[in-house]
């Protein structure tokens, strides 16, 4: 399958600054990029879906100034989020979907583990 | 609210046992995809299904789509320690970004 990685893999940052994780496609190119959240025991709840060179659509509850999504290139879609606090603590997860992958397949980076302190 | 709602929610059985997880939903999906995910790691795809009554087999997991493409369940077959893991099903929406819509997961755990 299609590879995605993401950076870092966790974060320890304090409370009112801003982290940025990475969300890489390897080995194709990435018309389309998700950010999920995830909190423990629970499924997948997500954040935004974003086109390369376009804006993210945001999920309902979810605050687009907070949480800046940038898919500049076919490849690499970041995330910040800003200004963080303790209740931002979580596992956010990114997948990558593109031309040439079979049916809306989405693969996924391996998450990356934000505590704010 | 398009909801896709997965059973059991946990499941706790020996090894070399069979089990099936379920995924329901009265939306109808263009696809369904299951995976896997280990704590700390992100979901792994196992098999994509599109088309209605459609079955796919991955080795000892047998993965089928309800004729209407509304449902789908995951036959595991002589259950092993190693199968133990979150099983998510996640169904694409006709004309939606390719957003998929989540169950809430099946956390499986084999027993020695």
């Amino acid at each position: 399958g299609a590879v995605v990685s993401q950076h870092p893999s966790w974060v320890i940052c304090k409370s009112g600054t801003s982290v940025k994780i990475e969300c890489r496609s390897l080995d194709f190119q990435a018309t389309t990029m998700f950010w999920y959240r995830q909190f423990p025991k629970q499924s997948l709840m997500l954040m935004a879906t974003s086109n390369e060179g376009s804006k993210a659509t945001y999920e309902q509850g979810v605050e687009k100034d907070k949480f800046l999504i940038n898919h500049a290139s076919l490849t690499l879609s970041t995330l910040t989020v800003t200004s963080a606090h303790p209740e931002d603590s979580s596992f956010y997860i990114c997948s990558a979907s593109g031309p040439g992958l079979y049916y809306n397949e989405q693969f996924f980076g391996p998450g990356t583990r934000l505590t704010v302190l | 609210t398009q909801l896709l709602e997965q059973s059991p929610q946990f499941l706790s059985i020996q090894e070399g046992e069979n089990l099936t997880v379920y995924c329901n939903s009265s939306s109808v999906f263009s696809s369904l995809q299951w995976y896997r995910q280990e704590p700390g790691e992100g979901p792994v795809l196992l098999v994509t299904v599109v088309t209605g009554g459609e079955v796919k087999k991955l080795k000892r997991l047998t993965f089928q789509f309800g004729d209407a493409r509304k449902d789908s369940s995951l036959h595991i077959t002589a259950a092993q320690t190693g199968d133990t893991g979150l099983y998510l099903c996640a169904g694409a929406v006709s004309g939606s970004q390719g957003n998929l819509i989540f169950g809430k997961g099946t956390k499986l755990s084999v027993k020695p």
